[in-house]
This record gives C-alpha cells, structure tokens and sequence, in this order.
C-alpha cells in the first residue's frame, strides 16, 4: 500500500487552521496512525485508528476519514507545531508510512 | 552493542555488524511488542521489523530479512536489533518503538513511545 501525503510542505501563521491530507492506494479500514516530528527529534504519536486521539496529543489535533480518503487537522496552530508529519498505515503489512508534510510558522 | 540515547552516529564498513540496544531509551518494554524503524532522508520512515512480548513471534522487512536478527532483552526490559551483512542501503536513523499490545499473537502496529535514535552509517 502506497501513502502519500499533501502538501509536501506548508507555511502557516499561528493561530491558523491547518488541515494535512493522506490518501492511501487502496482501502485501509481506518487503521491509519498520525505522528509528529520535531527537528532532531524522535516522532510522537497524534492519533491511531483514524481518529483517536493519543493520551499525550493535544485536543486541536483531530483525525477523520475513511477508505483511502484521511486528513489531520490543526484547530488553532501553535508555535509547537512545527516539524514534520507522517501518516502511518497498518492494514496490510509492511506498515508504510507517507513521505511527511513539512510545517512551518509564518 | 550501541544504546540508543547515545550521542554521535555509529560507521561500519560494508559487510559488518552492529548490535542496537534500546536500553537506555527509558521506554519500558515489558509485556508490550517492539518494532525497529528507519529513517532515510529523502525516502522517510520505513519499518524493519517487530518482536512480540514474549520473544516468540518476530518479523522483518523485505530488505533487512535473513541479515537481521530482533531479540527481547527480557533483564533489561528492552529490545535489541542485531544487523549482520550490513550495506549502504541500512544507512539511516534508527529508532526503537514500543506498540501496546500485550497480545501474544497480535500487534496494534501503531507506535505510541520512541526511543531518541542513532544514526548508523554504512561506509567504506
């Protein structure tokens, strides 16, 4: 299964909403994780199962989606924000990720 | 053995090993799976391979399959990466995750802890 990610990169003010896609090139049944890298760092986990979201994610990130068809979103971007993102599948094994849109602040 | 955590990056030549621990990650392994994930600039996170809790069950990726070995340090509640027959094509970041699910046979396959990384270099 292919994941690609749009944009590849994004450039956004604070306080903006942001929405990142990800379409995969087949049904995943909505498993389908979102994670969060900062620079020089490990990534974090965001949401798995399409829209739930981790124990550690703050609430402006929310998940949704279906099929092949998902999108993250930032309510209200904060400065904390920036980094890359990287969607995850995990129907099918190997576990492939998307290449990641690079955010960064305004 | 290299723990992840370390700072700096490790080189082996072409045709080495290298052993990576999670160790000092401070991420705690018992009872929950463990998978090995790379990162190559350019070509993003790409999964190499999982142990479940008990050290039973273990696979790998298509490009690492036969060359390395995944193991469970149960002492150390960690888990270990052994990379045998190493090439220019294993360069990359490589991070240790843990996945939540305690079942014997079934991973979650999403990744909620990551250890900080080591860079591993391939080169002559």
């Amino acid at each position: 299964i292919v994941m690609t990610q749009s944009p590849a990169t994004l450039s956004v003010s604070p306080g903006e909403r942001v929405t990142l896609s990800c379409r995969a090139s087949q049904d995943i049944d909505k498993k389908l994780a979102w994670y969060h890298q900062r620079p020089g760092q490990p990534p974090r986990l965001l949401v798995y199962a399409t829209s739930t979201r981790a124990t550690v994610a703050p609430a402006r990130f929310s998940g949704r989606g279906s099929e092949t068809e998902f999108t993250l979103t930032i309510s209200s971007l904060q400065s904390d924000d920036i980094g890359t993102f990287f969607c995850q599948q995990y129907q099918t094994w190997p576990y492939n990720f998307g290449q990641g849109t690079t955010l960064d602040i305004k | 053995e290299v723990q992840l955590g370390e700072s700096g990056a490790e080189v082996v030549q072409p045709g080495g090993s290298l052993r990576l621990s999670c160790a000092a990650s401070g991420i705690s392994f018992g009872g929950y799976w463990g998978h090995w994930v790379r990162q190559v600039p350019g070509k993003g996170l790409i999964w190499v391979s999982h142990v479940n809790p008990d050290g039973s069950i273990t696979e790998y990726g298509d490009s690492v399959a036969g060359r390395f070995t995944v193991s469970r340090d149960i002492a150390q509640d960690t888990v270990v990466l052994q990379m045998n027959s190493l090439t220019t094509e294993d360069t990359g970041v490589y991070y240790c995750a843990r996945d939540r699910s305690t079942s014997t046979f079934v991973p979650f396959r999403w990744f909620d802890s990551w250890g900080q990384g080591i860079l591993v270099i391939v080169s002559s």
